[in-house]
């Protein structure tokens, strides 16, 4: 079964410093892995995606997330935050090709410090 | 603006009563999906619509059914309502039915009293 461990509940990070949100993924399979972000009062918006192509996936907004199989680690990260960033961090995975819904990790909260 | 889009945005009631949410999937879009996000359970998947088929279940209460209709519009309607059900629904969107890229609604927020 597929499952996805976000490792922290809160980040707080000052502004203009590089941010870190940590992610392991459980799959039996070639998993898609998602990170989506949170807004309050908003609805969940696709930073990036993970479909086995290349490992160092590029999303909106200057984040980032590689892919480490060994590690089976999903991490997002960006070199320098914004006041703007702060909200609520999604990690998911998708397990089997077919019909499998998403799983989503508990997230993580990012606070960015003026 | 992902496209999806929810009514009604807030619903307040009380309980035992029974409420219907209502979803329209990005144009194009042949699946649902149905979430809950609450406090203490975070984001949980309730269930997914392929072209007007269930196509996928996940941890949703026999008081709760769904439906798509032709239009590939959704509805989720909970009934004999208790506090637990307060939370924040989304519906998703997607293109196929294999867990690609989905596409959020704004939600609507559910308060039982």
């Amino acid at each position: 079964a597929q499952s996805v461990t976000q490792l922290d509940s809160h980040v707080s990070v000052s502004e203009g410093t590089p941010v870190l949100l940590r992610c392991n993924y459980s799959s039996s399979y070639s998993p898609s892995l998602f990170w989506y972000v949170q807004h309050p009062n908003k609805g969940l918006q696709l930073l990036l995606k993970y479909t086995s192509a290349a490992t160092l996936v590029k999303g909106i907004n200057g984040f980032e997330a590689e892919f480490k199989k060994s590690e089976t680690s999903f991490h997002l990260t960006k070199p320098s935050a914004h006041m703007s960033d702060a909200a609520e961090y999604f990690c998911v995975v998708s397990d089997r090709p077919g019909n499998t819904p998403l799983v989503f990790g508990k997230g993580t909260r990012l606070s960015v410090i003026a | 603006d992902s496209g999806v889009t929810q009514t009604p945005k807030h619903l307040i009631t009380a309980t035992g009563q029974r409420v219907t949410l209502r979803c329209s999937p990005r144009s194009g879009d042949l699946s649902v999906y149905w979430y809950q996000q609450s406090l203490d359970q975070g984001l949980q998947f309730l269930i997914q619509y392929y072209n007007g088929e269930e196509r996928a279940k996940g941890n949703i209460l026999e008081r709760f059914s769904a439906q798509q209709f032709p239009d590939l519009h959704s509805e989720l309607n909970l009934s004999s309502l208790e506090l637990g059900d307060s939370a924040l629904y989304f519906c998703a969107s997607s293109v196929g039915d294999r867990g690609n890229e989905q596409f959020f609604g704004p939600g609507t927020r559910l308060t039982v009293l």
